[in-house]
């Protein structure tokens, strides 16, 4: 299971309160995403970045921020503009080559809002 | 972009039969396929996958069938156990992301294997 990993596990926020979920990779992956998962809902594309420095909104960017200032490290910030923020929230990589597409996945962060 | 319907979202089968999972998808240009099963409590990872010039992919129990015409894939698992009870996830590449490996997914199914 090596490879991505995120922390915290689990994560408690007070309403009005900003965030942070890490999310690092050793893989050497160029590509790196941002899910959040709810129940009966799938997988939703929060963001993504293809390269350090660069990162574009997924289908649900509203309330959340990211960065990428490193290959290894794409951090993100559920802002108090999330209306409902307590969901799943899933990091991915992948290469980024047309050779190989599987996306990689972290262990996940359960995000709660009290 | 791509939109992807997953059925049925719920799926209960006996041990040793055979579990069928279908997705359409809306992007004739989509070209690969991923099946993801997830287990309770843990990420995604995945099963199988095919790639748009290929009809049809086995992995022992688990194959993909691929029917580009009418745009659909679905998952076939065999002689069912039951390990394989966890929720599974069907995947196509959204639309500017084939490069890069981004993927809109199918909203899952909860397949269970009574023993």
């Amino acid at each position: 299971d090596g490879g991505i990993t995120q922390s915290p596990k689990y994560l408690f926020r007070k309403e009005g309160q900003n965030v942070t979920l890490s999310c690092e990779q050793n893989l050497n992956h160029d590509a790196m995403y941002w899910y959040r998962q709810d129940p009966g809902q799938g997988l939703r594309l929060i963001y993504y970045s293809q390269i350090v420095n660069d990162f574009q909104k997924g289908d649900i960017a509203e309330g959340y921020s990211v960065s990428r200032e490193k290959k290894e490290s794409f951090p993100l910030t559920v802002t108090s503009a999330q209306k409902n923020p307590t969901a799943f929230y899933l990091c991915a990589s992948t290469s980024g080559t047309s050779g190989s597409r599987e996306q990689f996945f972290g262990p996940g962060t359960r995000l709660t809002v009290l | 972009g791509e939109n992807v319907e997953q059925h049925p979202s719920t799926l209960s089968v006996q041990e040793g039969d055979s579990a069928v999972i279908k997705c359409t998808y809306s992007d004739s240009a989509s070209n690969y396929f991923p099946w993801y099963k997830q287990e309770l409590g843990k990420r995604p990872q995945l099963i199988i996958d095919i790639r748009s010039n290929v009809g049809e992919k086995k992995d022992q129990r688990i194959a993909v069938t691929l029917n580009k015409t009418a745009k659909h894939f679905s998952l076939h698992i065999t002689e069912t156990q039951p390990e394989d009870s966890a929720v599974y996830f069907c995947a196509a590449p959204s639309k500017g992301g084939t490069s890069y490996g981004k993927l809109t997914f199918g909203q899952g199914t909860i397949l269970t294997v009574h023993p």
